[in-house]
């Protein structure tokens, strides 16, 4: 179990750029979620996957962000056209499926911090 | 009102002390309920989870969920301060929410 893996763990850009991020979650686990983290603040529930199908995705979310997972594997997060807003902590965090109704615990990749200038 | 509430603190406590952290959640239906462990500039770490009504122990750590009253809490018991971190709750129907977090100090 090599644990949730993020890449990059920084990420420095201009306002206005596009940026990816990528996930690998935990080998074994089906569900692979996204977060975005500001300071003071809990994580903030972007989007998730079960397989390559993205079942959930926040009403916050804007069409500027985007997620894939085309292969039920790792997946990537990618922000267009990034905004001074847009600067946070983007945690990816995976779980295996639950069974009768109950939610398995999700583990915490390191993070991508992202400054935008 | 916020999905998942919890006192932002600080909250201090001495060390060897019980540090009792609260959650309240306004969704009735929820199912699956998360402790999550959170030092400065660090991603969150799992320290319980629960799903029935009652009390679930693991070591230092202890869970209480009473789903009537939609409250869930944390006790750490003989408090040290490498437990000294935020602590978030967290809700799972699907998509996880999490409250604002407590901050708790463990003075030695």
């Amino acid at each position: 179990d090599t644990g949730v893996s993020q890449d990059p763990r920084h990420k420095i850009t201009k306002r206005g750029q596009n940026v990816t991020f990528r996930c690998d979650p935990i080998s074994e686990h089906n569900r692979l979620y996204w977060y975005r983290q500001t300071l003071g603040q809990g994580p903030e529930f972007l989007t998730y996957f079960q397989n390559e199908a993205q079942l959930e995705k926040s009403r916050l979310l804007s069409d500027r962000f985007s997620a894939e997972r085309p292969k039920g594997s790792f997946s990537t997060l990618e922000i267009q056209r990034t905004e001074q807003g847009d600067s946070a902590m983007y945690l990816c965090a995976s779980s295996d499926t639950g069974t009768g109704g109950a939610y398995q615990p999700q583990h915490f990749g390191d993070g991508t911090r992202l400054s935008i200038l | 009102q916020k999905e998942v509430e919890q006192n932002s603190g600080p909250l201090s406590v001495p060390e060897g002390a019980i540090a009792s952290l609260n959650c309240t959640y306004s969704d009735r239906g929820s199912q699956s309920f998360f402790w999550y462990r959170q030092y400065s500039g660090k991603s969150p770490e799992l320290i319980m989870f629960i799903y029935s009504n009652g009390d679930k122990e693991d070591g230092r750590f202890t869970a209480q969920l009473n789903k009537a009253s939609q409250y869930v809490s944390l006790l750490i018991r003989d408090s040290q301060p490498s437990d000294s971190a935020t602590y978030l709750c967290a809700v799972n129907k699907g998509d996880m929410r999490f409250g604002a977090g407590t901050r708790l100090t463990v003075k030695p």
